[in-house]
């Protein structure tokens, strides 16, 4: 198994440029979360979905953020405009739904706005 | 505010002690789970324990439970140099989702 695929690993822009973040979740794997990391504020929970539906995104901090799931074996992260502050590492889990279960990580995405 | 929170911030021990980190939490939880983060990587589940579970073992780790007191500990034994990392707990109160502490970093000396 692949585990959990996370692109690009590194991303470095330019503030007011949109970027996206993409997921490939463990197949199989019926729920996803989307997480930041900081040194300030630890790992956050931005969203996650079960079976593709968003249940909370009351992680999301602002409406420049937006996720989306168009399949079981895909998910996004947008940011638009982006800003100096979203200056992470972003990580894209899954687990199984239903279950009392672990979550398994992909590598993160490392974000740099300019 | 952080469901976990983890005691101590940092700990650095020679190679072949024992590491303990402890890990409290706020509300009543279905089961803690504690994870690995070596530096630049994604988080490792290492271990879970359910809320009616008092300790479990895997390997060379056991994890305690207390939910009177509403903690829990981490026990590392006979360390290595390869355990040198962050070690998370994770509580879940419903559903999938995981509120994560803020970490203890471990360094083990060779």
């Amino acid at each position: 198994d692949a585990g959990v695929i996370q692109s690009p690993r590194h991303e470095v822009t330019e503030m007011g440029q949109e970027v996206t973040l993409r997921c490939k979740p463990i197949s199989g794997h019926n729920s996803l979360f989307w997480y930041r990391q900081t040194m300030m504020r630890g790992l956050e929970l931005l969203i996650y979905f079960n079976n593709n539906v968003p249940i909370d995104d009351s992680g999301m901090p602002e409406d420049r953020f937006s996720a989306k799931m168009p399949n079981a074996s895909f998910s996004t992260l947008k940011i638009q405009p982006s800003e100096p502050r979203d200056s992470a590492v972003y990580f894209c889990a899954s687990s199984l739904r239903g279950k009392v279960s672990e979550q398994y990580f992909g590598p993160g995405t490392r974000l740099t706005v300019t | 505010s952080q469901q976990g929170e983890e005691d101590p911030q940092a700990l650095s021990i020679q190679e072949g002690e024992n590491a303990t980190m402890n890990c409290s939490y706020k509300t009543s939880i279905n089961n803690l789970q504690w994870y690995r983060q070596n530096s630049g990587r994604g988080l490792v589940h290492l271990i879970l324990i359910r809320s009616n579970e008092r300790e479990k073992h895997s390997g060379r780790l056991r994890v305690t439970l207390d939910t009177s007191k509403k903690s829990s500990s981490l026990l590392i034994t006979a360390s290595r140099a390869a355990d040198t990392a962050s070690y998370f707990c994770a509580t879940s109160t419903s559903g999938s989702r995981l509120t994560f502490g803020e970490g203890t970093q471990l360094t083990v000396n060779p």
